[in-house]
């Protein structure tokens, strides 16, 4: 079982570029959801989806946008990254009981 | 709005030591509340949910709704307990599932 399944898992960007972070889930769960881990600050949600085509802001979504490209995939986008973006980025995606998680990527922008 | 509040970063213990890990929160209705652990190395995964009442890996978690709280219990601490724990919310099955700060346990020998 796959479950959800993050890409890349390590990334490394320069100030001002772009990159898109892509997360899949075959559970056929509909919400889905995008969080940055921080030191001290713990899970901060950026985007969630409730169901393919919605989305909704979470705590943190300046700086970020995202895609819920059908009901398996929802990908995080930074258009012009900042080293305040440095982060441990999550994707998880949830049924009826529980939410199950990317195993996460590790971004640094410079 | 809602919120999630754990008050300590960092609970150190002794093995079989008990451990209490403190969550409160805000929301006006009747939310769904849950423990998330993280170990090293490994990927966030539900502990216990407050709406199955069950003991999983010897942990606890009792619903307050009077003083709006969800705290996590283990009468006897372990080794393997060492971890990071979340205590997360959701006020409507299909809505924002957000968590608290964290709280890192520590079980020392």
């Amino acid at each position: 079982n796959a479950g959800v399944t993050q890409t890349p898992k390590f990334q490394v960007l320069k100030t001002g570029q772009s990159m898109t972070l892509q997360c899949a889930q075959d559970m056929n769960h509909n919400s889905m959801y995008w969080y940055r881990q921080d030191p001290g600050m713990g899970l901060r949600l950026i985007y969630y989806s409730a169901s393919e085509g919605t989305t909704d802001k979470g705590e943190v979504p300046n700086g970020y946008n995202v895609s819920r490209l059908n009901k398996r995939e929802f990908s995080l986008r930074l258009e012009s990254a900042a080293p305040s973006q440095t982060s441990v980025y999550f994707c998880a995606s949830r049924g009826e009981i529980e939410a199950f998680f990317g195993q996460g990527t590790r971004l640094t922008v410079v | 709005a809602q919120r999630v509040t754990q008050p300590e970063k960092l609970l150190s213990v002794f093995k079989g030591a008990p451990v209490e890990l403190k969550c409160n929160y805000s929301y006006s209705g009747s939310p769904e509340l849950f423990w998330y652990v993280q170990y090293s190395r490994q990927r966030l995964q539900l502990l216990l949910r407050h709406i199955s009442r069950e003991s999983i890996k010897g942990f606890t978690a009792d619903l307050n709704k009077g003083e709006t709280s969800f705290h996590l219990k283990k009468p006897f601490a372990q080794e393997e307990d060492s971890a990071m724990y979340y205590c997360a919310l959701i006020p409507v099955s299909w809505g924002k599932l957000q968590f608290g700060a964290g709280t890192q346990v520590v079980v020392t020998p």
